[in-house]
């Protein structure tokens, strides 16, 4: 079935540090791939997305692409602030009738002034 | 704009006891899903329907039922809860029409079971 890896954390990095956050993905057919934020006591947010393969998804100055030779959906930011302190979640949308996410584990991030 | 809400926000219960959580839509979205959140586990999913009056089974739903009476409310129940079913759920839904459109989610019940 369907699955989703991404790097085990915690990570904690120093203001203006550079982030990577790996994620590679097991699908059938042609998935679409998301990230996820969790703030701290929050829901989830919708923070980037891809929808096909070599497709970049950006906001708020993180990236992703969409790599279908090593299905991976990496993310990344150039230069972190302590406001991006939250949990990072991968995941995959199948093309089965109801459209199911499939989540990585989760990726707490803390980023120190 | 309320989007997915979620009630209550937090609830303690004793093993055995029942409860109803509650999730509300005002986005005219089809689909919707709960899913719940344990530590190292990411969020997995316990049930799902693509429409009014439309239910199925996700990766997890020993325990719990649902219901989709109308189209903007999910219900999630727990007839006779268990410590395992401590956990933080949570709420989504999405519109059909562009299979590839984002799920939104509701900010979570915590729910705790002694």
């Amino acid at each position: 079935g369907n699955s989703v890896t991404q790097m085990e954390g915690p990570v904690t990095l120093s203001e203006e540090a550079f982030l990577t956050i790996n994620c590679t993905y097991t699908a059938t057919g042609y998935p679409s791939l998301f990230w996820y934020v969790q703030y701290p006591g929050e829901g989830l947010q919708l923070l980037l997305k891809a929808t096909k393969a070599d497709d970049k998804g950006s906001n708020k100055g993180f990236e992703a692409t969409y790599r279908k030779e090593t299905t991976s959906f990496h993310l990344e930011k150039g230069s972190v602030q302590v406001s991006d302190s939250a949990v990072y979640f991968c995941a995959l949308m199948d093309q089965g009738g109801s459209e199911k996410l499939v989540f990585g584990k989760g990726t707490k991030l803390t980023v120190n002034p | 704009n309320a989007g997915v809400t979620q009630t209550p926000k937090f609830r303690v219960l004793k093993t055995g006891q029942s409860m109803t959580l509650l999730c509300a839509q005002d986005m005219n979205h089809e689909y919707m899903y709960w899913y719940r959140q344990d530590p190292g586990m990411g969020l997995r999913l316990i049930h799902y329907s693509v429409g009014e009056g439309t239910t199925a089974k996700g990766e997890v739903p020993d325990g719990y039922n649902v219901s989709r009476l109308k189209k903007q409310n999910f219900l999630l129940g727990l007839e006779s809860a268990a410590p395992s079913q401590t956990s933080v759920y949570f709420c989504a839904s999405r519109p059909p029409t562009g299979y590839r459109q984002p799920q939104h989610f509701g900010d979570g019940t915590r729910l705790s079971i002694l």
